[in-house]
């Protein structure tokens, strides 16, 4: 069974940095493209990021870009999004989600509010 | 990077079927077979429901079909059922190779 566990989630001030992390069981993580999609508060998905199975190729979209980066360790099976100069408008639940155009299994999703 | 075009709600009685349209543009939905819709209940993940446009997901009733004309691409639901209450996104591997979501649809069962 595929398990997405994502973690990191927190309260922080704008300009302020945090790293969500998930943690992947279930399959075969290092052959898999990984994506981070975000939902803000009552709004719809948005697609974030998403990264290559060895870690070579990064998309990222255009409002998080410069400073989001996205990671992936496949030797512990886990996929990374560090977050730097947070604003206000990143408050959403993530959610990493396994595979790169169609998201077959995903996480239940960490929090991340970002205010003063 | 527009979003996908949703209509914001969609309904029908149980029993009957009821179908929900996604617009994009030659850039998107209407260059790539890689459309996708996810159906997402209230407080909960979203789950996968059609990829590539018609093939539906591992454990999805076949009450559940999609197509594909031009830019625009829907998802059918025939047979309502209660269950089926839920917001349905669809989402469009785009040419910028960034993935594209539609604002949502809240489908609800009379």
């Amino acid at each position: 069974e595929v398990q997405l566990v994502e973690s990191g989630g927190d309260l922080v001030q704008p300009g302020g940095s945090l790293r969500l992390s998930c943690a992947a069981s279930g399959f075969s993580f290092s052959t898999n493209w990984m994506t981070w999609v975000r939902q803000g508060p009552g709004k719809g998905l948005e697609w974030v990021a998403n990264i290559k199975e060895d870690g070579s190729e990064k998309y990222y979209v255009d409002s998080v870009k410069g400073r989001f980066t996205i990671s992936r360790d496949n030797a512990k099976n886990s996929l990374y999004l560090q977050m730097n100069s947070l604003r206000v408008e990143d408050t959403a639940v993530y959610y990493c989600a396994k595979n790169r155009i169609a998201a077959s299994d995903w996480g239940q999703g960490t929090l991340v509010t970002v205010s003063s | 990077q527009s979003a996908l075009t949703q209509p914001p709600s969609a309904s029908g009685s149980p029993g009957q079927s009821v179908t929900i349209s996604c617009t994009g543009t030659s850039s998107d939905v209407g260059n790539y077979n890689y459309v996708s819709w996810y159906q997402q209940h209230p407080g909960k993940a979203p789950k996968l429901v059609i990829y590539e446009v018609t093939k539906r997901s591992s454990g999805v009733p076949d009450r559940f079909s999609g197509s594909k004309s031009g830019n625009t691409a829907s998802l059918t639901v025939s047979g309502l059922q209660a269950e089926d209450e839920a917001d349905y996104y669809c989402s469009s591997y785009a040419a910028s190779k960034n993935l594209l979501f539609g604002g949502g649809t809240k489908l609800t069962v009379l």
